[in-house]
């Protein structure tokens, strides 16, 4: 029952380095998001694709790139990391617009990320 | 734009004390509430959610929540606090027509023995 897959789970970069980060879910959804997250920020949404082949910017897109693999699969990659990228990131996904509705989203554990 | 608002940054309760955090919702129409928790180190787990119907609605590990239209609130309350409980919670709106949900900054809750 695996749910939402985030890799790796911590990583460190040198400034100016580039990573991906992985998502997978296994719950067939329409919708995948990146979100952000830091002290005293709550999440931020980053990118999101709301159906395979469609991506589109949430609120902090600056410094990213996304690819929606396929239905399962949602990529986040960081081209040039600064150390204003230092964050939790996660990932999640949901069934959204189900018949209309925002319904929930589902959470993977998270990536700790630190640019030096 | 929406925004969701929690108004707490910290909360702390006595274990066995009754708990409300709060949470105010932006969108005029028919939002759609969630209360999320995340325990250190953790993602983030759903609690509960409103989408319509009865404005209390119950959810897990013993939290309900209530739906306020005239205050633009969607409040959770749990009547007895456990150790266990100690987290952050976040409260998030979506709306008909949009694929994402809007959070709030969070509200850390510390329990005390």
């Amino acid at each position: 029952n695996a749910g939402v897959t985030q890799t790796p789970k911590f990583q460190v970069l040198k400034t100016g380095q580039s990573m991906t980060l992985q998502c997978a879910q296994d719950m067939n959804h329409n919708s995948m998001y990146w979100y952000r997250q830091d002290p005293g920020m709550g999440l931020r949404l980053i990118y999101y694709s709301a159906s395979e082949g469609t991506t589109d910017k949430g609120e902090v897109p600056n410094g990213y790139n996304v690819s929606r693999l396929n239905k399962r699969e949602f990529s986040l990659r960081l081209e040039s990391a600064a150390p204003s990228q230092t964050s939790v990131y996660f990932c999640a996904s949901s069934a959204s617009p189900d018949r209309g509705l925002t319904t929930e989203a589902f959470f993977g554990q998270g990536t700790r990320l630190t640019v030096v | 734009a929406q925004s969701v608002t929690q108004p707490d940054i910290h909360i702390t309760v006595s274990e066995g004390a009754s708990l409300e955090l709060r949470c105010n919702y932006s969108y005029g129409a028919t939002p759609y509430l969630f209360w999320y928790v995340q325990s250190p180190g953790q993602g983030l787990q759903l609690l509960l959610k409103y989408f319509s119907g009865d404005t209390l609605v119950q959810g897990i590990k013993g939290f309900e929540a209530e739906f306020k239209r005239s205050q633009s609130s969607f409040n959770l309350r749990k009547p007895s606090v456990h150790w266990s409980d100690a987290a952050e919670y976040f409260c998030a709106e979506g709306n008909s027509g949009y694929s994402t949900l809007t959070f709030g900054k969070g509200t850390m809750l510390l329990v005390s023995p």
